[in-house]
């Protein structure tokens, strides 16, 4: 079956570092690929996606590029903020959003000041 | 994006009762998904909401437990059943719009089993 894999945190830093959350997944086709963050107190968000090889997502600086070659999509910010706290789920997709995804076990980011 | 409600938000529950969960979603939305999010771990998939007829449920979750029901497009509920402390976790639901590969979460539901 699919899965997904990324390192477990908390991860700390501190402000205007640079960031990167290891993800790498197993799946049987071509999945799309997520990541979400959930913010304190929050639902969960979508920040970026990637539906085929070599494809990078980004928004609010943060980028994640699909390595068909590594089975990888890992998450990359150069100079991380406080507000950047948060909770970060890598996902994958078999069905293109027609399926239930399958979510890591999700990464605590801490930014400190 | 979709927009994505549900309700209630939280409720504290006693042993052995049920607790009906409400999702409605925006028109955009094709596909529904109910997850459930335990206490410091990932969202786990429960079932997909099929819209009039049985939900199809992922391995570990069966419809007696969590009978799931989508009479229409925009419209799903999930039932917790004969509930125990173990099922205290976050339940969500998604959907899928149509022709973006994505799924949009609703702010969940924070269910307390005592």
């Amino acid at each position: 079956g699919n899965s997904v894999t990324q390192m477990e945190g908390p991860v700390t830093l501190s402000e205007e570092a640079f960031l990167t959350i290891n993800c790498t997944y197993t799946a049987t086709g071509y999945p799309s690929l997520f990541w979400y963050v959930q913010y304190p107190g929050e639902g969960l968000q979508l920040l970026l996606k990637a539906t085929k090889a070599d494809d990078k997502g980004s928004n609010k600086g943060f980028e994640a590029t699909y390595r068909k070659e590594t089975t990888s999509f890992h998450l990359e910010k150069g100079s991380v903020q406080v507000s950047d706290s948060a909770v970060y789920f890598c996902a994958l997709s078999e069905k293109r959003g027609a399926d239930g995804l399958t979510f890591g076990k999700g990464t605590h980011l801490i930014i400190q000041p | 994006s979709a927009v994505i409600s549900q309700k209630p938000s939280r409720d504290i529950c006693q042993r052995g009762t049920s607790l009906t969960i409400q999702c409605q979603v925006d028109s955009q939305v094709t596909m529904m998904f109910w997850y459930r999010q335990q206490p410091g771990q990932s969202l786990t998939l429960i079932a997909t909401a099929n819209q009039g007829s049985e939900a199809t449920y992922e391995s570990g979750f069966v419809i007696d437990k969590f009978p799931i029901s989508r009479p229409n497009l925009t419209f799903s509920t999930l039932t917790v059943s004969n509930m125990s402390p173990e099922d205290s976790s976050i339940y969500l639901c998604s959907g899928g719009v149509r022709h973006t590969d994505t799924q949009y979460f609703g702010p969940g539901t924070r269910l307390t089993v005592l």
